[in-house]
Protein backbone atom coordinates (compact mmCIF):
# COMPACT_ATOMS: atom_id res chain seq x y z
CA UNK A 1 0.00 0.00 0.00
CA UNK A 2 1.32 3.29 -0.90
CA UNK A 3 1.36 5.93 1.40
CA UNK A 4 1.67 9.80 1.52
CA UNK A 5 2.61 11.79 4.63
CA UNK A 6 1.62 15.21 4.70
CA UNK A 7 3.36 17.56 6.95
CA UNK A 8 2.52 19.39 9.35
CA UNK A 9 -1.04 17.98 9.83
CA UNK A 10 -2.01 21.74 11.06
CA UNK A 11 -0.78 24.70 11.01
CA UNK A 12 -1.49 28.10 11.97
CA UNK A 13 -0.44 31.37 11.13
CA UNK A 14 -0.67 35.20 10.91
CA UNK A 15 -1.90 37.00 7.51
CA UNK A 16 1.03 37.61 5.09
CA UNK A 17 3.21 35.47 6.43
CA UNK A 18 4.78 32.18 4.12
CA UNK A 19 4.43 28.98 4.85
CA UNK A 20 5.30 25.41 2.92
CA UNK A 21 3.58 22.22 3.30
CA UNK A 22 5.14 18.73 2.47
CA UNK A 23 3.64 15.39 0.77
CA UNK A 24 6.00 12.53 1.00
CA UNK A 25 6.46 9.20 -0.14
CA UNK A 26 8.43 5.89 -0.28
CA UNK A 27 6.75 5.31 -3.62
CA UNK A 28 7.08 7.00 -7.14
CA UNK A 29 4.53 8.75 -8.78
CA UNK A 30 3.38 9.22 -12.33
CA UNK A 31 1.63 12.56 -11.25
CA UNK A 32 0.83 14.05 -8.26
CA UNK A 33 -2.32 16.32 -7.11
CA UNK A 34 -2.90 19.18 -4.91
CA UNK A 35 -6.53 19.99 -3.80
CA UNK A 36 -7.98 22.17 -1.37
CA UNK A 37 -10.79 21.22 0.79
CA UNK A 38 -13.71 23.54 2.70
CA UNK A 39 -16.11 21.49 5.66
CA UNK A 40 -19.27 20.40 3.59
CA UNK A 41 -17.79 20.53 0.28
CA UNK A 42 -15.49 18.06 -1.71
CA UNK A 43 -12.25 18.46 -2.95
CA UNK A 44 -10.83 20.92 -5.35
CA UNK A 45 -7.96 20.55 -7.42
CA UNK A 46 -5.57 22.85 -7.23
CA UNK A 47 -2.78 21.54 -9.77
CA UNK A 48 -1.27 18.47 -11.29
CA UNK A 49 2.62 17.98 -11.62
CA UNK A 50 3.88 15.09 -13.86
CA UNK A 51 7.84 15.74 -14.59
CA UNK A 52 9.90 15.22 -11.55
CA UNK A 53 11.60 18.53 -10.80
CA UNK A 54 8.55 20.75 -12.02
CA UNK A 55 7.15 23.62 -10.18
CA UNK A 56 3.74 25.06 -10.83
CA UNK A 57 2.74 28.68 -9.78
CA UNK A 58 -1.11 29.44 -8.83
CA UNK A 59 -1.07 33.47 -8.02
CA UNK A 60 0.62 33.14 -4.37
CA UNK A 61 1.07 29.37 -4.58
CA UNK A 62 4.08 27.51 -6.20
CA UNK A 63 3.87 23.64 -5.80
CA UNK A 64 7.15 21.87 -6.98
CA UNK A 65 7.09 17.99 -8.06
CA UNK A 66 10.37 16.25 -6.79
CA UNK A 67 13.32 14.97 -8.86
CA UNK A 68 12.40 11.64 -8.23
CA UNK A 69 8.81 12.06 -7.98
CA UNK A 70 8.41 11.00 -4.50
CA UNK A 71 7.39 14.00 -3.31
CA UNK A 72 6.09 17.25 -3.52
CA UNK A 73 5.66 20.40 -1.56
CA UNK A 74 3.28 23.34 -1.77
CA UNK A 75 4.85 26.74 -0.45
CA UNK A 76 1.99 29.74 0.00
CA UNK A 77 3.52 33.29 0.12
CA UNK A 78 1.97 36.36 1.88
CA UNK A 79 -0.79 33.85 3.08
CA UNK A 80 -4.43 35.52 3.59
CA UNK A 81 -7.19 34.53 5.92
CA UNK A 82 -9.04 33.27 2.56
CA UNK A 83 -6.46 30.68 2.01
CA UNK A 84 -7.45 29.01 5.43
CA UNK A 85 -8.43 25.30 4.45
CA UNK A 86 -7.16 21.87 4.73
CA UNK A 87 -5.06 21.10 1.84
CA UNK A 88 -4.65 17.62 0.58
CA UNK A 89 -2.00 15.98 -1.83
CA UNK A 90 -3.02 12.79 -3.75
CA UNK A 91 -0.89 10.32 -6.54
CA UNK A 92 -1.39 8.12 -8.67
CA UNK A 93 1.45 5.43 -9.54
CA UNK A 94 -0.03 4.26 -12.97
CA UNK A 95 -2.23 5.56 -16.17
CA UNK A 96 -5.17 4.35 -14.28
CA UNK A 97 -7.90 6.41 -12.35
CA UNK A 98 -6.79 5.05 -8.36
CA UNK A 99 -5.30 8.01 -5.83
CA UNK A 100 -3.86 7.49 -3.14
CA UNK A 101 -4.56 10.69 -1.12
CA UNK A 102 -2.67 12.10 2.03
CA UNK A 103 -3.85 13.01 5.61
CA UNK A 104 -4.06 17.14 4.50
CA UNK A 105 -2.82 19.84 6.37
CA UNK A 106 -5.54 21.87 7.99
CA UNK A 107 -4.04 25.54 7.25
CA UNK A 108 -5.93 28.72 9.18
CA UNK A 109 -4.26 31.81 8.72
CA UNK A 110 -5.88 34.51 11.20
CA UNK A 111 -5.59 38.37 10.32
CA UNK B 1 -19.21 26.08 -14.34
CA UNK B 2 -20.47 22.42 -14.81
CA UNK B 3 -20.65 20.55 -11.38
CA UNK B 4 -20.44 16.67 -10.02
CA UNK B 5 -24.04 16.96 -7.95
CA UNK B 6 -24.68 14.39 -5.06
CA UNK B 7 -28.19 13.59 -3.34
CA UNK B 8 -29.06 12.95 -0.72
CA UNK B 9 -26.18 15.79 1.23
CA UNK B 10 -27.05 13.48 4.52
CA UNK B 11 -28.61 9.86 4.13
CA UNK B 12 -29.51 8.28 7.35
CA UNK B 13 -29.92 4.55 7.80
CA UNK B 14 -30.41 1.55 9.96
CA UNK B 15 -27.55 -1.10 10.03
CA UNK B 16 -28.45 -4.04 7.72
CA UNK B 17 -30.48 -1.95 5.01
CA UNK B 18 -29.89 -0.75 1.54
CA UNK B 19 -28.60 2.34 0.39
CA UNK B 20 -27.81 4.06 -3.02
CA UNK B 21 -26.07 7.15 -3.36
CA UNK B 22 -26.61 8.91 -6.08
CA UNK B 23 -24.33 11.52 -8.33
CA UNK B 24 -24.38 13.06 -11.46
CA UNK B 25 -21.49 13.80 -13.32
CA UNK B 26 -20.35 16.38 -15.32
CA UNK B 27 -22.08 15.58 -18.64
CA UNK B 28 -19.28 14.84 -21.04
CA UNK B 29 -17.10 12.98 -18.88
CA UNK B 30 -16.69 9.56 -19.34
CA UNK B 31 -14.52 8.33 -16.24
CA UNK B 32 -16.40 8.29 -13.18
CA UNK B 33 -15.27 7.26 -9.34
CA UNK B 34 -16.71 7.11 -5.96
CA UNK B 35 -14.28 7.72 -2.50
CA UNK B 36 -14.96 8.10 0.88
CA UNK B 37 -13.51 9.56 4.32
CA UNK B 38 -14.44 8.30 7.32
CA UNK B 39 -14.50 10.97 10.15
CA UNK B 40 -10.84 12.76 10.78
CA UNK B 41 -9.44 9.90 8.33
CA UNK B 42 -8.23 9.94 5.03
CA UNK B 43 -10.19 10.19 1.26
CA UNK B 44 -10.40 6.69 0.32
CA UNK B 45 -10.54 5.74 -3.37
CA UNK B 46 -13.62 2.79 -3.60
CA UNK B 47 -14.05 2.62 -7.35
CA UNK B 48 -13.18 3.66 -11.05
CA UNK B 49 -15.78 3.13 -13.86
CA UNK B 50 -15.70 3.66 -17.16
CA UNK B 51 -17.13 2.45 -20.45
CA UNK B 52 -20.23 0.87 -18.55
CA UNK B 53 -17.68 -0.94 -16.11
CA UNK B 54 -15.47 -0.83 -13.09
CA UNK B 55 -12.15 -0.36 -14.30
CA UNK B 56 -10.32 -0.63 -10.62
CA UNK B 57 -11.43 -1.19 -7.22
CA UNK B 58 -9.85 -1.05 -4.02
CA UNK B 59 -10.14 -3.73 -1.04
CA UNK B 60 -13.04 -1.72 0.80
CA UNK B 61 -15.31 -2.18 -2.08
CA UNK B 62 -16.53 -5.66 -1.86
CA UNK B 63 -19.40 -7.64 -2.60
CA UNK B 64 -21.80 -5.10 -0.35
CA UNK B 65 -21.04 -2.43 -2.93
CA UNK B 66 -22.07 -2.41 -6.31
CA UNK B 67 -22.04 0.94 -8.66
CA UNK B 68 -24.41 1.38 -12.11
CA UNK B 69 -24.91 4.14 -14.38
CA UNK B 70 -28.68 3.31 -15.00
CA UNK B 71 -29.26 5.93 -17.48
CA UNK B 72 -26.97 8.73 -19.41
CA UNK B 73 -26.49 11.01 -16.54
CA UNK B 74 -27.13 8.96 -13.05
CA UNK B 75 -24.05 7.22 -11.56
CA UNK B 76 -25.08 5.37 -8.28
CA UNK B 77 -23.12 3.31 -5.55
CA UNK B 78 -25.47 0.98 -3.54
CA UNK B 79 -24.51 -0.57 -0.27
CA UNK B 80 -26.85 -3.99 -0.12
CA UNK B 81 -26.55 -4.09 3.84
CA UNK B 82 -24.86 -1.42 5.65
CA UNK B 83 -22.49 -1.80 8.94
CA UNK B 84 -22.13 1.03 11.58
CA UNK B 85 -18.43 1.23 9.57
CA UNK B 86 -19.83 2.48 6.81
CA UNK B 87 -21.09 5.48 8.16
CA UNK B 88 -18.72 8.29 6.06
CA UNK B 89 -18.65 10.85 3.63
CA UNK B 90 -19.40 9.82 0.21
CA UNK B 91 -17.64 11.49 -2.71
CA UNK B 92 -18.70 10.94 -6.30
CA UNK B 93 -16.19 12.45 -8.76
CA UNK B 94 -15.70 12.11 -12.82
CA UNK B 95 -12.89 13.24 -15.19
CA UNK B 96 -12.83 13.87 -18.85
CA UNK B 97 -12.11 12.20 -22.04
CA UNK B 98 -8.46 11.73 -21.56
CA UNK B 99 -6.45 9.77 -18.84
CA UNK B 100 -6.81 11.75 -15.32
CA UNK B 101 -2.60 12.50 -15.59
CA UNK B 102 -4.20 15.55 -17.76
CA UNK B 103 -7.85 15.70 -17.50
CA UNK B 104 -8.40 16.70 -13.81
CA UNK B 105 -11.34 14.98 -11.03
CA UNK B 106 -13.98 17.39 -10.41
CA UNK B 107 -15.59 15.93 -6.54
CA UNK B 108 -19.34 16.54 -5.62
CA UNK B 109 -20.01 18.06 -2.07
CA UNK B 110 -20.76 14.35 -0.77
CA UNK B 111 -23.36 12.39 0.76
CA UNK B 112 -22.88 12.37 4.75
CA UNK B 113 -24.05 8.44 5.75
CA UNK B 114 -24.62 7.61 8.93
CA UNK B 115 -25.23 3.85 10.18
CA UNK B 116 -26.73 3.69 13.30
Amino acid sequence: TQLLEQSPQFLSIQEGENLTVYCNSSSVFSSLQWYRQEPGEGPVLLVTVVTGGEVKKLKRLTFQFGDARKDSSLHITAAQPGDTGLYLCAASNNAGNMLTFGGGTRLMVKP
Amino acid sequence: EPEVTQTPSHQVTQMGQEVILRCVPISNHLYFYWYRQILGQKVEFLVSFYNNEISEKSEIFDDQFSVERPDGSNFTLKIRSTKLEDSAMYFCASSGPRSQVTSPLHFGNGTRLTVT
